[in-house]
């Protein structure tokens, strides 16, 4: 039971451009999602987060929007650098008590110099 | 420094063999986790837990078992292991009581191996 999706495996973007990353969810739980970036080797790392209550957070080149009703959200990344290719993973989690997270099964970016 | 460390970083074994992973995090976190990705890519939580007590614990069998001798560490032995526990292994850590707001941690994973 796949409760959060990236249907999208890879994605390849040109320097300079944006980056659109999608991830869809099942679970009406779920209220708080996060995205982490992940380079070959190393673990996850945290990139941005977003609560139900907001439908965009914004971090430097990162922005995060969530269509609650739709059960979706993106990643933009803008503008893409070549340090910008890793996998990305979407995560979601009902935002209370010690819940644990629910992954994606992440997508390739890969930046085209 | 390396903020939450595993290892080994690859661990090739035998099938029923018993080994164990070691995980540390230097960050003074509360909570410590234990995360599988299976060859599918699946992230999945196998455990975490809070001040050396247990807090979540998924549905994995129980050749699986996890301990932790301070807050600081928390190590995964798995007995009599299987073609199906090749997977990634990921050791994380946040501060607070596993709070889904604490952002979490991640070491760079083992790789274990078993032929």
């Amino acid at each position: 039971d796949q409760q959060v999706k990236q249907n999208s495996p890879s994605l390849s973007v040109q320097e300079g451009r944006i980056s659109i990353l999608n991830c869809d969810y099942t679970n009406s739980m779920f209220d708080y999602f996060l995205w982490y970036k992940k380079y070959p080797a190393e673990g996850p790392t945290f990139l941005i987060s977003i609560s139900s209550i907001k439908d965009k957070n914004e971090d430097g080149r990162f922005t995060v929007f969530l269509n609650k009703s739709a059960k979706h959200l993106s990643l933009h990344i803008v503008p893409s650098q070549p340090g910008d290719s890793a996998v990305y993973f979407c995560a979601a989690t009902p935002n209370f008590g010690n819940e644990k997270l629910t992954f994606g099964t992440g997508t390739r970016l890969t930046i085209i110099p | 420094d390396t903020a939450v460390s595993q290892t080994p970083k690859y661990l090739v074994t035998q099938m029923g063999n018993d080994k164990s992973i070691k995980c540390e995090q230097n960050l003074g976190h509360d909570t410590m986790y234990w995360y599988k990705q299976d060859s599918k890519k699946f992230l999945k939580i196998m455990f975490s837990y809070n001040n050396k007590e247990l807090i979540i614990n998924e549905t994995v069998p129980n050749r699986f078992s996890p301990k932790s001798p301070d807050k600081a560490h928390l190590n995964l032995h798995i007995n009599s292991l299987e073609l199906g526990d090749s997977a990634v292994y990921f050791c994380a850590s946040s501060q607070g009581a596993g709070r889904t707001s604490d952002t979490q941690y991640f070491g760079p994973g083992t790789r274990l191996t078993v032929l």
